[in-house]
């Protein structure tokens, strides 16, 4: 079946501008995660939704970024006024409920650049 | 609050040889712990994960990995390395109370197969 799908793949932006990114998870899946990813940093956790229930916005990183999930489906990453910091590989993952144990399913990552 | 150290950020082996990926973990509540892979330009995908039901776990792809709570570990192992195991692994850990949906991840570690 289709997996996580992320769009655009590739974003070149510059400094200043604003961008969204999309994220399309599994159907069906109730949990939606987002996750940065920077040159040997690993994964950096940004924001979930899981259901109806106000999203964790713990890790979101400045009052720039801000992400959307319509009709428990399709979410928007948003982030204003880029910066260069803001160069990673943005990866969107979604989990079958919210047990802790659920493996997540990832997409394959939009790569931002900011110029 | 958990955290994940992989030691190594690039291991380089023959192929055919043992792999072995290093994973120690830190956790105020009993752990559950995953290991995930990333093919280049690709999302995360799951290689296994540990639950408590038993102390050795096997993934595909021919790895496993075991649980030693004395030691904080969840090493990452195959007996004979294909070429087609090069990539990024990723350690993660989530606890097992109430709202412990978030991953912690480590930093990766990129395997290399030398033919």
């Amino acid at each position: 079946g289709a997996g996580v799908s992320q769009s655009p793949s590739n974003k070149v932006t510059e400094k200043g501008k604003d961008v969204e990114l999309r994220c399309d998870p599994i159907s069906g899946h109730t949990a939606l995660y987002w996750y940065r990813q920077s040159l040997g940093q690993g994964l950096e956790f940004l924001i979930y939704f899981q259901g109806n229930s106000a999203p964790d916005k713990s890790g979101l990183p400045s009052d720039r970024f801000s992400a959307e999930r319509t009709g428990g489906s399709v979410s928007t990453l948003t982030i204003q006024r880029t910066q260069q910091e803001d160069s990673a590989v943005y990866l969107c993952a979604s989990s079958s409920d919210s047990r802790y144990n659920s493996p997540l399913h990832f997409g394959n990552g939009t790569r931002l650049t900011v110029t | 609050a958990q955290s994940v150290t992989q030691l190594g950020s690039h291991v380089s082996v023959s192929e055919g040889a043992l792999v072995l990926l290093r994973c120690n973990y830190s956790s105020s509540v009993p752990p559950y712990l995953f290991w995930y892979v990333q093919y280049p330009n690709q999302g995360l995908q799951l290689l296994l994960k540990y639950t408590s039901a038993a102390t050795l776990v096997k993934g595909i792809n021919g790895f496993e990995a075991e649980f030693k709570k004395s030691e904080t570990s969840f090493h990452l192992t195959k007996p004979s390395a294909h070429m087609s195991d090069a990539a990024e692994y990723f350690c993660a850990v989530t606890g097992s109370g109430a709202g412990s949906y978030q991953l912690t991840f480590g930093k990766g570690t990129k395997l290399s197969v030398i033919p």
